[in-house]
């Protein structure tokens, strides 16, 4: 069966400095791999997904992810940190057909420190 | 990008009663709909997945007879926990696709559901 790891729960990062949040998943199959942020009180929002091609994405707010296969990783980045990106993050993995049957990570709370 | 709203927030229920919660897609109609349940430091974990006019399909071990899902239309999906114990506590999270095969999932807000 296919599982998220996200090693890290909380993690605190200082406003302008690089962010780098972690994600191993295991998955027999080529797997699609997906990024969500969750707000307090807001639904989850689509940072950035994999389905094929490049292994870097770019995705909204100035997040990337890079997917490496020998790894089973797709770690997400952001170059520098805006307070407004606190909020917890959510990597899953997709089966099949891409968007369903999600399977998620336990989250990482991302805490922006002045 | 597309909104889907989720009705209430937040519910405090005693054991034993019936609790609905619904899943609305507020601009766009909404072939497919799935349902997700959050522990504390836990994954979210589907529960079903339903298409308008048609039997929800449930996940490995969770109780069809107890976490009632209807679909009765495009824009909106409800999620009936009967028969509450405080065991069910947790954080109800519903998604919507528009049309079918491979297009993205729009997730609501989550409802945070107590039993006492």
């Amino acid at each position: 069966a296919q599982s998220v790891t996200q090693p890290d729960i909380h993690i605190t990062v200082s406003e302008g400095a690089s962010l780098e949040l972690r994600c191993n998943y295991s998955y027999g199959a080529t797997p699609y791999l997906f990024w969500y942020v969750q707000s307090p009180g807001q639904g989850l929002q689509l940072l950035l997904k994999y389905f094929s091609g490049d292994t870097l994405v770019q995705g909204i707010k100035g997040f990337e992810a890079e997917f490496k296969r020998s790894q089973s990783s797709f770690n997400l980045r952001k170059p520098s940190v805006h307070w407004s990106d606190a909020a917890e993050y959510f990597c899953a993995v997709g089966l099949n057909s891409g968007y369903s049957t999600l399977t998620f990570g336990k989250g990482t709370m991302l805490l922006v420190s002045p | 990008g597309a909104v889907v709203s989720q009705h209430p927030s937040w519910v405090i229920c005693k054991s034993g009663t019936s609790v609905k919660i619904e899943c609305r897609s507020l601009d766009f109609q909404a072939t497919t709909m799935f349902w997700y349940r959050q522990f504390p430091k836990q994954s979210l974990m589907l529960m079903a997945t339903s298409n308008e006019g048609s039997k929800a399909t449930y996940e490995q071990g969770v109780e069809k007879d107890k976490f009632l899902i209807n679909h009765a239309s495009l824009t909106l999906s409800t999620l009936t926990v009967t028969s509450a114990h405080p065991e069910d506590s947790s954080f109800y999270i519903c998604s919507a696709r528009p049309g079918r095969g491979n297009t993205e999932a729009f997730f609501g807000q989550g409802t945070r559901l107590t039993v006492v």
